[in-house]
């Protein structure tokens, strides 16, 4: 089944403590990107990455590192969490970057 | 400043009763707008892709539209099913960035 894998769905953790979320998929995608959801502020683009090694910042990137090593897995890093990236994340695939993207289930974080 | 601005922010319908929602946009170069859905607690759904002003694409019971300025999502005789939050999205220039506007949260009663 084609599709964006996100691990874990759920994490609870501590200002501070590094912590990685993985996102895989399956369909040969090169354009991937994650996202955060917060209420009233709706979807916004963390960073994206055109192809292997390719990443760029989108409108939200402070506090976050990312890497494309392979082109089937693009994970978020957060070096250092605090409370206001607690939120819902979700990691995004592409066959190109004007093609719809097929989203993960998500990951809900909360950093306290 | 690129912009997205959908309307209305909820929408509550009853069955069969057909109606619109809008996204209106702000981009130097349009190079793609999107609509999905979205379900609670679920990853957005992709919809349609429109890519220059006067085209239109069609899904069941669901029609976007494309402008120069805005996009519609008509829904005809909407069901039970069709509740969701539905998002628009932007896509700008050649880069890969993509602006989703707040969305429209669509509710119909039986």
């Amino acid at each position: 089944e084609a599709q964006v894998t996100q691990n874990p769905r759920y994490l609870i953790t501590v200002t501070g403590k590094k912590l990685t979320v993985t996102c895989s998929q399956n369909m040969n995608h090169e354009y991937m990107s994650w996202y955060r959801q917060d209420p009233g502020l709706g979807l916004r683009q963390i960073y994206y990455s055109m192809n292997v090694e390719v990443t760029d910042k989108g409108d939200v990137p402070e506090g976050y590192k990312v890497s494309r090593k392979e082109k089937r897995n693009f994970p978020l890093i957060l070096e250092s969490p605090s409370p206001n990236q607690t939120s819902l994340y979700f990691c995004a695939s592409s066959v190109r970057v004007d093609y719809g993207y097929t989203f993960g289930s998500g990951t809900r974080l909360t950093v306290v | 400043e690129d912009q997205v601005t959908q309307s209305p922010e909820a929408l509550r319908l009853q069955e069969g009763e057909s109606s619109s929602l809008n996204c209106s946009y702000t981009v130097s170069g349009l190079r793609g707008l999107f609509w999905y859905r979205q379900d609670p607690g679920k990853g957005p759904e992709f919809l349609f892709t429109l890519y220059s002003a006067g085209e239109e694409k069609e899904k069941e019971r669901l029609k976007a539209t494309l402008t120069k300025k805005e996009s519609f999502l008509h829904i005809t005789a909407p069901k039970p099913e069709d509740s969701a939050t539905y998002l628009c999205a932007v896509q700008e220039g050649i880069g890969g960035k993509l602006i989703f506007g707040q969305g429209t949260e669509l509710s119909v009663k039986p």
